[in-house]
Protein backbone atom coordinates (compact mmCIF):
# COMPACT_ATOMS: atom_id res chain seq x y z
CA UNK A 1 0.00 0.00 0.00
CA UNK A 2 1.53 3.43 -0.85
CA UNK A 3 1.71 5.55 2.09
CA UNK A 4 2.66 8.67 3.28
CA UNK A 5 4.34 9.09 7.06
CA UNK A 6 4.19 12.81 8.64
CA UNK A 7 5.21 13.15 12.97
CA UNK A 8 1.54 13.85 13.85
CA UNK A 9 3.18 16.30 16.57
CA UNK A 10 2.20 19.02 17.75
CA UNK A 11 5.67 20.36 17.21
CA UNK A 12 6.38 23.64 18.96
CA UNK A 13 8.81 26.75 17.74
CA UNK A 14 9.98 30.30 19.48
CA UNK A 15 8.37 33.06 17.14
CA UNK A 16 11.48 33.61 14.98
CA UNK A 17 12.93 29.84 14.74
CA UNK A 18 13.12 27.73 11.94
CA UNK A 19 10.24 25.29 11.51
CA UNK A 20 11.61 22.42 10.20
CA UNK A 21 9.04 19.57 8.84
CA UNK A 22 9.20 16.14 7.66
CA UNK A 23 7.08 13.47 5.50
CA UNK A 24 8.54 10.14 4.05
CA UNK A 25 6.74 8.25 1.63
CA UNK A 26 7.05 4.28 0.16
CA UNK A 27 6.30 4.78 -2.95
CA UNK A 28 9.86 5.17 -4.61
CA UNK A 29 8.69 5.50 -8.07
CA UNK A 30 6.60 8.91 -7.16
CA UNK A 31 7.10 11.77 -9.20
CA UNK A 32 5.19 14.91 -7.71
CA UNK A 33 4.87 16.35 -4.09
CA UNK A 34 3.10 19.03 -2.58
CA UNK A 35 2.90 20.86 1.31
CA UNK A 36 -0.18 22.03 2.09
CA UNK A 37 -1.50 24.32 5.05
CA UNK A 38 -4.62 24.14 6.79
CA UNK A 39 -5.58 26.20 9.49
CA UNK A 40 -8.80 24.97 11.64
CA UNK A 41 -11.53 24.51 10.61
CA UNK A 42 -10.41 25.96 6.79
CA UNK A 43 -9.52 23.96 4.09
CA UNK A 44 -6.17 22.77 2.99
CA UNK A 45 -4.19 25.27 0.89
CA UNK A 46 -1.21 25.00 -1.33
CA UNK A 47 2.17 26.13 -0.23
CA UNK A 48 4.64 24.36 -2.18
CA UNK A 49 4.83 21.90 -4.85
CA UNK A 50 8.63 20.18 -5.71
CA UNK A 51 9.14 18.19 -8.66
CA UNK A 52 12.81 17.11 -8.18
CA UNK A 53 15.59 16.29 -5.95
CA UNK A 54 16.69 19.24 -4.07
CA UNK A 55 15.82 22.08 -2.75
CA UNK A 56 12.80 24.56 -4.02
CA UNK A 57 12.26 28.51 -2.42
CA UNK A 58 9.45 30.14 -2.10
CA UNK A 59 9.65 33.65 0.80
CA UNK A 60 10.21 32.08 4.26
CA UNK A 61 9.50 28.16 3.13
CA UNK A 62 12.01 26.08 1.79
CA UNK A 63 10.78 22.36 0.27
CA UNK A 64 13.50 19.93 -0.30
CA UNK A 65 13.36 16.67 -1.94
CA UNK A 66 15.71 13.41 -1.50
CA UNK A 67 14.12 10.75 -3.88
CA UNK A 68 16.80 8.34 -3.08
CA UNK A 69 15.93 8.34 0.74
CA UNK A 70 12.35 8.82 0.00
CA UNK A 71 11.75 12.21 2.27
CA UNK A 72 10.91 15.34 1.69
CA UNK A 73 10.69 17.91 3.99
CA UNK A 74 9.45 21.58 4.58
CA UNK A 75 11.74 24.36 6.36
CA UNK A 76 9.55 27.43 7.62
CA UNK A 77 12.12 30.39 8.19
CA UNK A 78 11.74 33.29 10.90
CA UNK A 79 8.27 31.47 12.04
CA UNK A 80 5.36 33.88 12.89
CA UNK A 81 2.56 33.12 15.41
CA UNK A 82 0.30 33.05 11.98
CA UNK A 83 2.11 29.81 10.82
CA UNK A 84 0.59 27.54 13.49
CA UNK A 85 -1.65 25.61 11.57
CA UNK A 86 -1.38 21.84 10.19
CA UNK A 87 1.02 20.95 7.21
CA UNK A 88 -0.19 18.26 5.10
CA UNK A 89 2.30 16.22 3.11
CA UNK A 90 1.14 15.42 -0.06
CA UNK A 91 2.43 12.91 -3.19
CA UNK A 92 1.25 11.62 -6.44
CA UNK A 93 2.73 7.77 -6.60
CA UNK A 94 3.33 6.38 -9.69
CA UNK A 95 0.43 5.28 -11.68
CA UNK A 96 -1.61 7.37 -10.06
CA UNK A 97 -1.06 10.68 -12.28
CA UNK A 98 -4.27 12.24 -10.61
CA UNK A 99 -4.45 11.07 -7.25
CA UNK A 100 -2.82 12.71 -4.24
CA UNK A 101 -2.19 10.51 -1.08
CA UNK A 102 -2.12 12.68 1.94
CA UNK A 103 -0.01 12.08 5.06
CA UNK A 104 -2.13 12.69 8.77
CA UNK A 105 -0.58 16.25 8.78
CA UNK A 106 1.84 18.08 11.73
CA UNK A 107 0.13 20.44 13.98
CA UNK A 108 2.58 23.35 13.91
CA UNK A 109 2.23 25.99 17.01
CA UNK A 110 4.88 29.00 16.64
CA UNK A 111 4.62 30.46 20.40
CA UNK A 112 5.03 34.20 20.47
CA UNK B 1 -13.26 33.48 -10.37
CA UNK B 2 -14.32 31.89 -7.12
CA UNK B 3 -12.20 28.62 -7.23
CA UNK B 4 -14.00 25.75 -5.81
CA UNK B 5 -17.23 26.29 -4.05
CA UNK B 6 -19.64 23.77 -1.92
CA UNK B 7 -22.71 24.03 -0.78
CA UNK B 8 -23.92 23.43 2.15
CA UNK B 9 -21.30 24.52 4.84
CA UNK B 10 -23.34 22.53 7.39
CA UNK B 11 -25.48 19.84 7.38
CA UNK B 12 -27.11 17.45 10.17
CA UNK B 13 -28.76 14.59 9.22
CA UNK B 14 -30.95 11.83 11.19
CA UNK B 15 -29.36 8.41 10.69
CA UNK B 16 -31.28 6.94 7.29
CA UNK B 17 -31.91 10.01 5.94
CA UNK B 18 -30.37 10.73 2.21
CA UNK B 19 -28.40 14.41 0.93
CA UNK B 20 -26.22 15.32 -1.45
CA UNK B 21 -23.32 18.06 -1.71
CA UNK B 22 -22.44 19.86 -4.59
CA UNK B 23 -19.88 21.32 -5.72
CA UNK B 24 -18.50 23.59 -8.40
CA UNK B 25 -15.30 24.64 -10.07
CA UNK B 26 -14.61 27.73 -12.55
CA UNK B 27 -10.93 26.93 -13.24
CA UNK B 28 -11.58 24.93 -16.47
CA UNK B 29 -9.97 21.91 -14.57
CA UNK B 30 -11.08 18.53 -15.82
CA UNK B 31 -10.39 16.30 -12.87
CA UNK B 32 -12.51 16.54 -10.00
CA UNK B 33 -12.06 14.93 -6.16
CA UNK B 34 -14.25 14.37 -2.92
CA UNK B 35 -12.15 13.93 0.63
CA UNK B 36 -13.44 13.51 3.50
CA UNK B 37 -11.22 14.59 6.76
CA UNK B 38 -11.84 13.05 10.14
CA UNK B 39 -9.04 13.97 13.22
CA UNK B 40 -5.78 12.05 13.23
CA UNK B 41 -7.16 10.28 9.57
CA UNK B 42 -5.60 13.29 7.50
CA UNK B 43 -7.77 13.53 3.91
CA UNK B 44 -8.95 10.28 2.57
CA UNK B 45 -10.32 9.96 -1.15
CA UNK B 46 -14.30 8.93 -1.34
CA UNK B 47 -14.48 9.18 -5.30
CA UNK B 48 -12.78 10.98 -8.17
CA UNK B 49 -13.30 12.10 -11.48
CA UNK B 50 -10.88 12.48 -14.34
CA UNK B 51 -12.92 14.24 -16.85
CA UNK B 52 -16.52 15.06 -17.60
CA UNK B 53 -17.99 11.74 -17.93
CA UNK B 54 -16.02 9.09 -16.09
CA UNK B 55 -16.18 8.81 -12.17
CA UNK B 56 -13.61 6.17 -9.82
CA UNK B 57 -13.67 4.54 -6.83
CA UNK B 58 -11.22 6.49 -4.47
CA UNK B 59 -10.16 4.93 -0.41
CA UNK B 60 -13.42 4.95 1.15
CA UNK B 61 -16.20 4.85 -1.47
CA UNK B 62 -18.61 2.46 0.61
CA UNK B 63 -22.08 4.70 1.31
CA UNK B 64 -21.53 7.40 -0.92
CA UNK B 65 -22.53 8.19 -4.85
CA UNK B 66 -20.86 10.59 -6.94
CA UNK B 67 -22.16 12.33 -10.38
CA UNK B 68 -19.88 14.58 -12.70
CA UNK B 69 -22.80 16.86 -14.04
CA UNK B 70 -20.66 18.77 -16.69
CA UNK B 71 -17.06 19.89 -16.54
CA UNK B 72 -17.98 22.35 -13.53
CA UNK B 73 -19.84 20.46 -10.90
CA UNK B 74 -18.98 17.08 -9.15
CA UNK B 75 -21.61 16.41 -6.60
CA UNK B 76 -21.54 13.72 -3.66
CA UNK B 77 -24.82 11.65 -2.82
CA UNK B 78 -25.26 9.86 0.62
CA UNK B 79 -28.31 7.15 0.32
CA UNK B 80 -28.91 6.32 3.82
CA UNK B 81 -26.93 8.34 6.09
CA UNK B 82 -24.80 6.94 9.08
CA UNK B 83 -23.30 8.08 11.65
CA UNK B 84 -20.22 6.54 10.63
CA UNK B 85 -20.46 9.28 7.80
CA UNK B 86 -20.19 12.20 10.15
CA UNK B 87 -17.31 14.21 8.77
CA UNK B 88 -15.64 16.74 6.90
CA UNK B 89 -16.19 16.90 3.38
CA UNK B 90 -13.62 18.61 0.85
CA UNK B 91 -14.48 18.69 -3.19
CA UNK B 92 -11.25 19.27 -4.93
CA UNK B 93 -9.87 20.45 -8.34
CA UNK B 94 -6.20 19.29 -10.16
CA UNK B 95 -4.74 21.63 -12.62
CA UNK B 96 -3.41 20.31 -15.73
CA UNK B 97 -0.57 20.50 -17.79
CA UNK B 98 3.14 19.94 -16.36
CA UNK B 99 1.95 20.50 -12.68
CA UNK B 100 -0.78 19.06 -10.86
CA UNK B 101 -1.21 21.63 -8.31
CA UNK B 102 -5.24 20.66 -6.19
CA UNK B 103 -7.63 23.63 -4.78
CA UNK B 104 -10.10 22.92 -2.28
CA UNK B 105 -13.37 24.22 -1.69
CA UNK B 106 -14.08 25.25 1.82
CA UNK B 107 -15.70 22.10 3.00
CA UNK B 108 -18.60 20.92 4.43
CA UNK B 109 -19.60 19.61 7.92
CA UNK B 110 -21.86 16.89 8.21
CA UNK B 111 -23.00 15.45 11.59
CA UNK B 112 -25.05 12.08 11.17
CA UNK B 113 -27.10 11.65 15.05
Amino acid sequence: QKEVEQNSGPLSVPEGAIASLNCTYSDRGSQSFFWYRQYSGKSPELIMSIYSNGDKEDGRFTAQLNKASQYVSLLIRDSQPSDSATYLCAVISSGSARQLTFGSGTQLTVLP
Amino acid sequence: NAGVTQTPKFQVLKTGQSMTLQCAQDMNHNSMYWYRQDPGMGLRLIYYSASEGTTDKGEVPNGYNVSRLNKREFSLRLESAAPSQTSVYFCASLSGGSSYEQYFGPGTRLTVT
